[in-house]
């Protein structure tokens, strides 16, 4: 079956532009969690949605934002973008419950300049 | 608070070395726990995961970890590495109750020598 798919790959933007990135789940799964990953920070989770509802939500400013689709598919937003944010962020998709693996996609690398 | 440690953040070894990884971690409730491996410009993908039952979990690539509840520490272990287990590798754990959020730590990045 297919993975999880991030879109872009790749982007560069300046400080104080906005930018979306999305995420398309494996089928079935209603899950999607989405991470930044920068050097020796590892992974910081951003928040998680399921069926459309954020469940949880990390220590990010409110610049942060995302949401998920009736088919799962989430979109993730930065405002007012810093230099800071440039990373790489990653989505998961997982079965809903504890159990459950965390399946990641390649990510999309943000440079912001 | 929860956290994970890694403390190892470079480790260099020569092929067929022996590998432990370690990782404590801090939680106050049942957890779940994974180690992760990212490849040079691959995803991350599951090594292993601990739920229930067994301490000692086995996963691919002849790799397993050891829960050691009493020291809150679930160490990555390999007996011989070989130059493709060149990777960055993240412990992470998840509550198994309440929140659905991983929390990894900071990662280790494994350099072998072929």
């Amino acid at each position: 079956k297919a993975g999880v798919t991030q879109t872009p790959r790749y982007l560069i933007k300046t400080r104080g532009q906005q930018v979306t990135l999305s995420c398309s789940p494996i089928s079935g799964h209603r899950s999607v969690s989405w991470y930044q990953q920068t050097p020796g920070q590892g992974l910081q989770f951003l928040f998680e949605y399921f069926s459309e509802t954020q469940r949880n939500k990390g220590n990010f400013p409110g610049r942060f934002s995302g949401r998920q689709f009736s088919n799962s598919r989430s979109e993730m937003n930065v405002s007012t973008l810093e230099l800071g944010d440039s990373a790489l962020y990653l989505c998961a998709s997982s079965l809903s419950d504890s159990i459950a693996e965390a399946f990641f996609g390649q990510g999309t690398r943000l440079t912001v300049v | 608070a929860q956290s994970v440690s890694q403390h190892n953040h470079h480790v260099i070894l020569s092929e067929a070395a022996s590998l432990e990884l370690g990782c404590n971690y801090s939680y106050g409730g049942t957890v779940n726990l994974f180690w992760y491996v990212q490849y040079p410009g691959q995803h991350l993908q599951l090594l292993l995961k601990y739920f229930s039952g067994d301490p000692l979990v086995k996963g691919i690539k002849g790799f397993e970890a050891e829960l050691i509840k009493s020291k809150f520490s679930f160490n990555l272990r390999k007996p011989s590495v070989q130059w493709s287990d060149t990777a960055e590798y993240f412990c992470a754990v998840k509550s198994t109750s309440g929140t659905y959020k991983y929390i990894f730590g900071t990662g280790t990045r494994l350099k072998v020598l072929a």
